[in-house]
Order: C-alpha cells, then structure tokens, then sequence
C-alpha cells in the first residue's frame, strides 16, 4: 500500500523558512516522479513544484520560483521541500503527490504551514 | 498557462440523483483530464485519468468524457458518500500543472 506522510509544517513569521518532508513506502520510490500541491485555508488546489525520479528535471509554479527547493534523497525514501522568505499568501496544507504521468496518483495527509507574526 | 473553469461552484442534489459537473479548458488539452474528489479534512483523491478512464476502486457510477477544451463528470445514483468537492486538472501541457476551482456538491 502507498503511504505518503508529511511532516514539518507549523507557524512561521513572515520572511522565515521552513523545510517540509514527505517519508515514501509501498512503493519504488527511486522510479516515481513527485510532486507538491498546496491548499490555501478554503480555496482551492494549487501546484507548487515537480521533481523527476532521477531529479534531472525540476519545476516550480511562479509564485515559489526562487523561493522554495524541492528535492529528494532516494536512500531515506524521501521528498523535501526548503520554503525561504515565506509570506502570510504561502499559509497551507501541504501536500506531496505522487506522479502519474501528469496526474496526482497518491496524496499524503498534508501538513499546515501557518505564516504569521 | 492553461485556465481551468468548473461549473456550477456548487451544485445542491440529492441521494439517488444524477449529478454532472463541466470543466472548460481555456485551449485544448487533448484528453489530458483528470477529476478528484476531496472530502473536508482529508486529501483529494483520484477519480479518473485521460478524460475518461477509471481510476483503480473507483466505483462504476463516476464517468468521465470530453476532449478538446470541454470535459464533464458525471456521478449516476448519487450516494451519502459522493458529497464532496471535485475538481479537474489539466496535464497536457505543463509547467504549470493547473486545476480548476472546485464544485462542492452539497446535499438539497
């Protein structure tokens, strides 16, 4: 069974960082695209960022470009996602996804990034 | 970018009912649709891929059609368990990979 678990979000000032992480199992991981998708508190969806299995390929909505990394460690089954000059329109849940192809196949729980003085 | 623009927001139904959401592309994306559904609190959930296809333990009462710029999903025999959110998303064409607003199906 594919199992996603997010963790590392909570509350943050504005301009701060956080690092998100997202563990893998039930699944090969090293041969999966993943993805980010964020919800704002009653909005709707939103991508953030793609990383390819191999991570050769990276991508990022506008709205981050610059401002968040995503990466992946293979060995610890793992997806990161570094958040720097984070501002109060960043506050979410999010999520990481795995990739089908385009589509968002498995989703974690989600974990709340609160940006707020 | 790709716009996503679901109709109606929300949609008031009933059990047994049949339910069909739209979802207009604003260019074509070939069949490069798919619908999830999110229940308050939990994650979305995918229904169906490439327009039409099922997803795996998806129950046979969601279909999926539409290519091009117009697609619907429809839910035959609404049940307790289908009043959720849906959304669409495109994948043809990407970065980035959008989604369209939401249409909350909420019991009449």
């Amino acid at each position: 069974e594919v199992q996603l678990v997010e963790s590392g979000g909570g509350l943050v000032q504005p301009g701060g960082s956080l690092r998100l992480s997202c563990a893998a199992s039930g699944f090969r991981f090293s041969t999966y695209s993943m993805n980010w998708v964020r919800q704002a508190p009653g909005k709707g969806l939103e991508w953030v960022s793609y990383i390819g299995s191999s991570s050769s390929t990276i991508y990022y909505a506008d709205s981050v470009k610059g401002r968040f990394t995503i990466s992946r460690d293979t060995v610890k089954n793992s997806l990161y996602l570094q958040m720097n000059s984070l501002r109060a329109e960043d506050t979410a849940v999010y999520y990481c996804a795995r990739d089908g192809g385009g589509t968002f196949d498995d989703w974690g729980q989600g974990t709340l990034v609160t940006v707020s003085s | 970018d790709i716009q996503m623009t679901q109709s109606p927001s929300t949609l008031s139904a009933s059990v047994g009912d049949r339910v069909t959401i739209t979802c207009r592309a604003s260019q074509s994306i070939n069949s490069w649709l798919a619908w999830y559904q999110q229940k308050p609190g939990k994650a979305p959930k995918l229904l169906i891929y490439r327009a039409s296809s099922l997803q795996s333990g998806v129950p046979s009462r969601f279909s999926g059609s539409g290519s091009g710029t117009e697609f619907t999903l429809t839910i035959n025999s609404l049940q307790p368990d289908d009043f959720a959110i849906y959304y669409c998303q495109q994948y043809n064409s990407y970065p980035p990979l959008t989604f369209g607003g939401g249409t909350k199906v909420e019991i009449k």
